[in-house]
């Protein structure tokens, strides 16, 4: 079983739709919790980081259900620029280290 | 954000041949990390780059054909050895502990082809 499940997509959306992601781990003791954007050829950039009280970015938000080991994003007022893959990633330990584990990315386009 | 420069950004090799990777941060960071990247896949951790010891390899993942250095803790060395058509991929050095920071930032890549 994947530490970090995602829908691979695509999710394929207008321009100004709503959309959402959603993503599962697999470790309750995670600690920490993340989206990255990867666009295409292009190395991972952190989005937004995860809290369980949910926190909110401009068109983003994002929630976290530490019980049912959830995470989900949404975009609001989808724009052409937000065509990327999203990455789901979660920080656990392993053997006293920090590591890193990624979701396979669920891939967005808006199309005009 | 950290500051990351990853070199070189692509190269073609030859079968057979070694390529180093550099990556080289403009701060001091706890942990450095190697991943490859497929194309239209994930992030696969090849390592945990250890300043002043023995990288630690993930399942698959062997010191012989991926040494790795950290002599300090802004610097490491990914090396691709004996290189096959099979570790044509990107490969991308991590880092966390950046300022504080608990998540991960990534150098550009390296897009390797082998051929």
């Amino acid at each position: 079983r994947k530490e970090v499940e995602q829908d691979p997509g695509p999710f394929n959306v207008p321009e100004g739709a709503t959309v959402a992601f959603n993503c599962t781990y697999s470790n309750s003791a995670s600690q920490s919790f993340f989206w990255y954007r990867q666009d295409c050829r292009k190395e991972p950039k952190l989005l937004m980081s995860v809290y369980s009280s949910g926190n909110e970015d401009g068109r983003f938000t994002a929630q976290l259900n530490r019980a049912s080991q959830y995470i989900s994003l949404l975009i609001r007022d989808s724009k052409l620029s937000d065509s990327a893959t999203y990455l789901c990633v979660v920080k656990g330990v392993e053997y006293n280290f920090n590591k890193f584990y990624f979701g396979s990315g669920t891939k967005l386009n808006v199309k005009p | 954000s950290a500051v990351i420069s990853q070199k070189p950004s692509r190269d073609i090799c030859q079968r057979g041949t070694s390529l180093t990777i550099q990556c080289q941060v403009d701060s001091q960071v706890t942990m450095m990390f190697w991943y490859r990247q497929q194309p239209g896949q994930s992030l696969t951790l090849i390592a945990t780059a250890n300043q002043g010891s023995e990288a630690t390899y993930e399942s698959g993942f062997v010191i012989d054909k991926f040494p790795i250095s950290r002599p300090n803790l802004t610097f490491s060395t990914l090396t691709v050895s004996n290189m096959s058509p099979e570790d044509s991929s990107i490969y991308l050095c991590s880092v966390e502990g950046f300022r504080g920071h608990t998540e991960a930032f990534f150098g550009q890549g390296t897009r390797l082809t082998v051929v």
